[in-house]
């Protein structure tokens, strides 16, 4: 079964600055999307960027991008410039593509504050 | 177009209770997955709908049932309710199985 590790529960990060969270994944599939979704008080869960692994570059949206190193397994989000509205629960989540279905896997979260 | 919407909001029954959630799939979606979220931890997948079909199923016990309407609406139906089946559930649509899936706001279930 595949699982997702994000092992930093917590960051925080200067208004207008850039930080990294970190996500690693484990899989015996060689095809399989990766995501990053956004969860802020308000619940709903929102897509933030999606990354096919077949694609060798990099996945980005607009300040969003991602550092996805397919051998290591690890898929970091890079966010730049941050802003207030940044602040919230980051997940990484894994699907794959090999099944008739594609539940998504995610990691245990991690919460991003944006200090002013 | 309408996004992922999902009610009541928020939910409080007693344990043995049952309950049954409702979820709007985004215009032009025909899947949909409904997923357990506990306080502090990542979404975990109860099961997912195609086509009025169930199209697989996460580590949940048969209590935990579901429907898909023709319009590609569906519920969530949880019988004998226990204190650990407190937490959020959020439904996602998508238009094919393995196509990305949205969320919708969520429900906020309390199991007393």
């Amino acid at each position: 079964a595949q699982t997702v590790t994000q092992s930093q529960p917590e960051m925080s990060v200067q208004e207008a600055e850039t930080v990294t969270l970190s996500c690693t994944y484990d899989t015996s599939e060689s095809d399989y999307y990766l995501f990053w979704y956004k969860q802020p008080p308000s619940r709903q869960m929102i897509l933030v960027i999606r990354q096919e692994a077949y694609k060798q570059q990099n996945a980005t949206e607009n300040r969003f991008s991602v550092n996805f190193q397919k051998a290591a397994k690890s898929f970091s989000l890079k966010i730049s410039d941050s802003q207030l509205g940044d602040a919230a629960m980051y997940f990484c989540a894994y699907s794959s593509v090999n099944s008739g279905n594609t539940p998504l896997v995610f990691g245990k979260g991690t919460r991003l504050s944006v200090i002013a | 177009e309408t996004g992922v919407t999902q009610s009541p909001t928020h939910l409080i029954k007693t344990r043995g209770q049952q309950v049954t959630l409702r979820c709007s799939s985004q215009s032009g979606h025909n899947t949909v997955s409904w997923y357990q979220q506990a306080l502090g931890q990542g979404p975990q997948f109860i099961f997912q709908y195609y086509r009025e079909e169930e199209n697989g199923r996460g580590n949940f016990p048969p209590r935990f049932s579901g429907l898909q309407f023709p319009n590609y609406s569906s519920e969530l139906n949880v019988n004998a309710l226990e204190l650990d089946d407190s937490a959020l559930y959020l439904c996602a649509s998508s238009s094919g199985t393995l196509e990305t899936q949205y969320f919708g706001p969520g429900t906020r279930l309390l199991v007393l």
